[in-house]
């Protein structure tokens, strides 16, 4: 069976640091992985995922992930943070063994300080 | 383009009353899914459709039902509401399986007193 798993339900950084969100997979054969963010009292919205192709992927709004397949890890970065920044990130997979369907995260809340 | 459009955004119901929920998408997307958001355990999916007139169940399909008569539309009904269905609800559409990805909508926030 496919999980995820991200470490740290909140996570506080101040304007212009750098923001590092972990996730880890349990799955046997590389998944397709995805990024979402979420902002208050609205959908989820696709960052970037990985697809087999390069493993640096870059999204939008400056954020990018590397998939590590010996770490099982795809975590998300951005440079330096900005105060729109603040919302909740999930990370998500999907594999074949689960018919593609995601599978998602406990979620990662981003407030930013000034 | 709308995207993926979901009605109605908020409703309060009293337990043991019915509702249905309605996923509208106009982006031609084959597979469409139900998914409910708690605090702390991520997204969890109730029910999913792979093509019109087919439907599934997911991880949490207990006091459920879903409806795909049409592509383009996705029902979830409660038939008997209880307070544990309190939720926020979010539909998605993709076009396929694989590495696409789900649109999602703004959501359902469904409170049950």
């Amino acid at each position: 069976a496919q999980s995820v798993t991200q470490l740290g339900s909140h996570v506080s950084v101040s304007e212009g640091a750098l923001v590092l969100l972990r996730c880890n997979y349990s799955s046997s054969v590389p998944p397709y992985l995805f990024w979402y963010v979420q902002y208050p009292n609205q959908g989820l919205q696709l960052l970037l995922k990985y697809t087999s192709a390069a493993t640096l992927v870059k999204g939008i709004n400056g954020f990018e992930a590397e998939f590590k397949k010996s770490e099982t890890s795809f975590h998300l970065t951005k440079p330096s943070a900005h105060m729109s920044d603040a919302a909740e990130y999930f990370c998500a997979v999907s594999e074949r063994s689960n018919d593609y369907k995601l599978s998602f995260g406990a979620g990662t809340t981003v407030t930013v300080r000034a | 383009n709308a995207g993926v459009t979901q009605t109605p955004k908020f409703r309060v119901l009293k337990t043991g009353q019915s509702m249905t929920l309605l996923c509208a998408q106009d982006m031609n997307h084959e597979y469409m899914y139900w998914y409910r958001q708690d605090p702390g355990m991520g997204l969890r999916l109730i029910h999913y459709s792979v093509g019109e007139g087919t439907t599934a169940k997911g991880e949490v399909p207990d006091g459920y039902n879903v409806s795909r008569l049409k592509k383009q539309n996705f029902l979830l009904g409660l038939e008997s509401a209880a307070p544990s269905q309190t939720s926020v609800y979010f539909c998605a559409s993709s076009p396929s399986a694989g590495g696409y990805g789900y649109t999602f909508g703004s959501g359902t926030r469904l409170t049950v007193v």
